[in-house]
């Protein structure tokens, strides 16, 4: 099955920084979105982007499925982006419906 | 986007109780997932639900800890069954909305 890697672990940001999460993936996808898991446990839909770039207020992801990655941008980062990142990619004409989650990127904003 | 509601929001257990989550989506679906987060770790895919037929597991998961239920379109449930303290983690179900997943809240178990 396909492997999917995230870097880095985990990232320590002051409130008002930049930052840049990674996603690797073994395989060719025809879809790919990233998610948010607040500190309650909820996984809040942030982009679903199997391929180009796409734009939504302080948050920019780009996915270039042809070199097998994708990366989430954070601008300006407030204490609220604290949480998990996680990328989950789908190849469904090939391992059917199955959605395969990265090992995500644990962020905390300070103040 | 879709509406997925799931209860319980959490729940603490006995060892060796069952517990039953349930999900509901606000249309009719095709296929419904159950997904685990043991703490710390990234989700993993219990079972895929669909209605009419037995659910299809993935590797390591067994009909006889997690059974579920798919009466319908809309809902689904998922047991926890005769459970110890590693069953605690995080349980979500999802859907698919055209191609783009959507989950649920979120059940947080936690067994003593």
């Amino acid at each position: 099955g396909i492997q999917v890697e995230q870097s880095p672990p985990d990232l320590i940001l002051q409130e008002g920084a930049n930052s840049t999460l990674r996603c690797n993936f073994s395989d060719s996808v025809n879809n790919l979105q990233w998610f948010h898991q607040n500190p309650w446990g909820q996984l809040i839909n942030l982009f679903y982007i199997p391929s180009g770039t796409k734009q939504n207020g302080r948050l920019s992801a780009t996915t270039v499925a042809t070199e097998r990655y994708s990366l989430l941008y954070i601008s300006s980062s407030q204490t609220t982006d604290s949480g998990v990142y996680f990328c989950a990619v789908r190849n469904f004409l090939r391992y059917t419906d199955k959605l395969i989650f990265g090992t995500g990127t644990r962020l905390q904003v300070f103040p | 986007s879709a509406v997925i509601s799931q209860k319980p929001s959490r729940d603490i257990c006995q060892r060796g109780t069952s517990l039953t989550i349930q999900c509901q989506v606000d249309s009719q679906v095709t296929m419904m997932f159950w997904y685990r987060q043991q703490p710390g770790q990234s989700l993993t895919l219990i079972a895929t639900a669909n209605q009419g037929s037995e659910a299809t597991y993935e590797s390591g998961f067994v009909i006889d800890k997690f059974p579920i239920s798919r009466p319908n379109l809309t809902f689904s449930t998922l047991t926890v069954s005769n459970m110890s303290p590693e069953d605690s983690s995080i349980y979500l179900c999802s859907v698919l909305r055209l191609t783009e997943a959507f989950f649920g809240q979120g059940t947080r178990l936690t067994v003593v």
